[in-house]
């Protein structure tokens, strides 16, 4: 069955301090991928997303992501987190599965930023 | 700006209530969806609806309906609460691609059943 995966519940960083959220899907092709991040009280808001072309994009915020079709990931990354990243973060995969298009959440990263 | 409304941040309902939760936007956006966000497991779609009248079945339908009579308003209805209900409500919106796009998110509905 189709599913996405993010190993980590919780994640500490300094402020600073680079950063990495992992995500790894289980899909037959490459699907739609997408990054989001919730803050405290809200909903979910769109990082960045990847349909095809460089396997590296760019998002809002300083977060970038790389797609890698070999381990079937597509992590995040932050060269220096802010404290103001703490938030939860979900990955998302958009699929088509049993003649329907799917889109799929992981179960959230909940990112922690220490001063 | 883009928005994507819910009618309350917060609820509390007694067991065997009917409880009725609003979505509106404003994108004119085809699609629309209903989530409920557990701590652990993400979020889990409860129903979607891709136009006017029109409703599929996520992966948790039971216990809830739905109703869209206007393409911007896509309500969530619980029969009769239940304490397992408990939970975060989200509603979102994405333009017609059947789901092949950004969603776009409420900012939820923090329900309380009794």
């Amino acid at each position: 069955a189709q599913s996405v995966t993010q190993p980590d519940i919780h994640i500490t960083v300094s402020e600073g301090a680079s950063l990495e959220l992992r995500c790894n899907y289980s899909y037959g092709a490459t699907p739609y991928l997408f990054w989001y991040v919730q803050s405290p009280g809200q909903g979910l808001q769109l990082l960045l997303k990847y349909f095809s072309g460089d396997t590296l994009v760019q998002g809002i915020k300083g977060f970038e992501a790389e797609f890698k079709r070999s381990q079937s990931s597509f992590n995040l990354r932050k060269p220096s987190v802010h404290w103001s990243d703490a938030a939860e973060y979900f990955c998302a995969v958009d699929l088509f599965a049993s003649g329907t298009y799917k889109y799929i959440f992981g179960t959230g990263t909940r990112l922690k930023v220490l001063a | 700006d883009v928005k994507v409304t819910q009618s309350s941040r917060y609820l509390v309902k007694r067991t065997g209530e009917k409880v009725f939760l609003e979505c509106v936007q404003d994108m004119d956006h085809e699609n629309m969806f209903w989530y409920r966000q557990d701590p652990g497991l993400g979020l889990r779609l409860i129903y979607f609806s891709y136009d006017v009248k029109m409703k599929e079945k996520g992966d948790i339908p039971e216990g809830y309906s739905v109703s869209r009579e206007k393409k911007e308003r896509f309500s969530l209805i619980l029969e009769s609460a239940s304490t397992n209900q408990t939970s975060m409500y989200l509603c979102a919106s994405s333009p017609r691609g059947q789901g092949r796009d950004e969603q776009f998110f409420g900012p939820g509905t923090r329900l309380t059943v009794l």
